[in-house]
């Protein structure tokens, strides 16, 4: 079974820094899926972004960058130009191509603080 | 489009009592899953559905039961509620197995006392 591990339970960054949150995996596959969700205090689970591991080139959705780096199963989160909007709960997940039901692995996740 | 959506939106059960929470998607979706989120956790799976009729276990399923009659609807049932039960409880769904995302609902949060 695939295992998820983010190992800052929380974090802090200053309004218009950069912040990186950690996440490793442990998977024996090759093809499978990882995502960054971001829960804030109303409880929504919002994707933050996705990368798919055939793909070596790093996910990026404006401010939101990951570096993935396949061999080390490793796949972090960087924000940039931090905002206050951005404090939340960050979740990074696994999810499997081949096992069945495709189901997805959370971390128990990474609380960022952002301070005005 | 109404998405993926969760009833009730907040419970509390006396030990022993039992509910339901249910879970409705209206984007044909054949993959459903519920997860608990325990205060502070990351999510859990509990069971999952891959279609109408199919429905299989997850990390976490002791004290629960779902049933998958439809596409649209996967209900969750706690039977003998217990306090270990108490948890924010979310429902997901997604069309495929390669699905760009899961679609989760806004969360249960039950109390058991």
């Amino acid at each position: 079974a695939q295992t998820v591990t983010q190992s800052q339970p929380e974090m802090s960054v200053q309004e218009a820094e950069t912040v990186t949150l950690s996440c490793t995996y442990d998977t024996s596959e090759s093809d499978y899926y990882l995502f960054w969700y971001k829960q804030p205090p109303s409880r929504q689970m919002i994707l933050v972004i996705r990368q798919e591991a055939y793909k070596q080139q790093n996910a990026t959705e404006n401010r939101f960058s990951v570096n993935f780096q396949k061999a080390a199963k490793s796949f972090s989160l960087k924000i940039s130009d931090s905002q206050l909007g951005d404090a939340a709960m960050y979740f990074c997940a696994y999810r499997s191509v081949m096992e069945y039901g495709n189901k997805l692995v959370f971390g128990a996740g990474t609380i960022l603080r952002v301070k005005s | 489009n109404a998405g993926v959506t969760q009833t009730p939106k907040f419970r509390i059960l006396k030990i022993g009592q039992s509910m339901t929470l249910q879970c409705t998607q209206d984007m044909n979706h054949n993959y459903m899953y519920w997860y608990r989120q325990d205060p502070g956790m990351g999510l859990k799976l509990i069971y999952y559905s891959v279609g109408a009729g199919i429905t299989d276990k997850g990390e976490v399923p002791n004290g629960y039961n779902v049933s998958r009659s439809t596409t649209e609807d996967f209900p969750l049932r706690l039977e003998l509620a217990a306090p270990s039960q108490t948890s924010v409880y979310f429902c997901a769904s997604s069309y495929s197995s390669i699905a760009k995302k899961l679609f989760f609902g806004s969360g249960t949060q039950l109390s058991v006392l």
